[in-house]
């Protein structure tokens, strides 16, 4: 069955450094997402991704982050100077349609990035 | 304000016990998820459905819409069901969590 891969598992990272969680979507998939889970909380919506652009992007999602597709399979989340409260699970997901139904919609296993 | 609501939030079972988790939700839907998050972290998609009942394996999964209700039943509970379940709603191009449900079901 089809996979969304993240890259790495964990990550550490010395508060004010820049990282990159990196995504691999299912291949025929258009829509891409991330997603992020502070230890003990829900998990909550960053941004959506089509098309080469976002589509929406949530209050979290401030000028630290960024997205990219820097090629025909990645699929990127950029944070530029990491703050202790950007420790959380990461999730990247996919799917093969932008209405939020569902169809297809496939999670990654999650990147724990915590920032000491 | 949560779109989405869960209950219970734990839940301690022993095995072979039949397993409800409810969820609600304020916002109107075409369809709801159940998700499976392992004690890893990882998500699992369990379900997806619009109307009615689904069932694979031991899971079944109830939505009245029109209620804005939806249950997520174990049958035959195992240990190996221990995770925490998480009830999302699609809005636009994202989901709206639930607070998950943290099931353990001891031997």
């Amino acid at each position: 069955e089809p996979e969304v891969t993240q890259t790495p598992s964990h990550q550490v990272t010395q508060m004010g450094q820049e990282v990159i969680l990196r995504c691999v979507p299912i291949s025929n998939h258009l829509y891409f997402y991330w997603y992020r889970q502070i230890l003990g909380q829900k998990v909550e919506f960053l941004v959506s991704f089509y098309n080469n652009e976002i589509s929406e992007k949530s209050e979290i999602f401030d000028d630290q982050f960024s997205v990219e597709r820097p090629d025909g399979s990645n699929f990127t989340l950029k944070i530029r100077s990491t703050k202790l409260e950007d420790s959380a699970m990461y999730f990247c997901a996919s799917s093969a349609t932008g209405q939020g139904l569902g169809y297809g919609y496939t999670f990654g296993s999650g990147t724990r990035l915590t920032v000491v | 304000k949560n779109e989405v609501e869960q209950s219970p939030q734990n839940l301690t079972a022993q095995e072979g016990e039949f397993i409800t988790i409810n969820c609600s939700y304020s916002v109107g839907i075409s369809a709801l998820h159940w998700l499976q998050q392992h004690p890893g972290g990882g998500i699992v998609s369990l379900f997806m459905l619009s109307s009615g009942k689904k069932k694979h394996g031991r899971l079944i999964a109830t939505i009245n819409i029109q209620e804005k209700h939806s249950s997520l039943h174990i049958t035959a509970s195992h240990p190996r069901d221990s995770a925490v379940y998480i009830c999302a709603v699609p809005r636009g191009n994202q989901f709206y969590f639930g607070t998950g449900t943290s099931l353990t079901v001891i031997p």
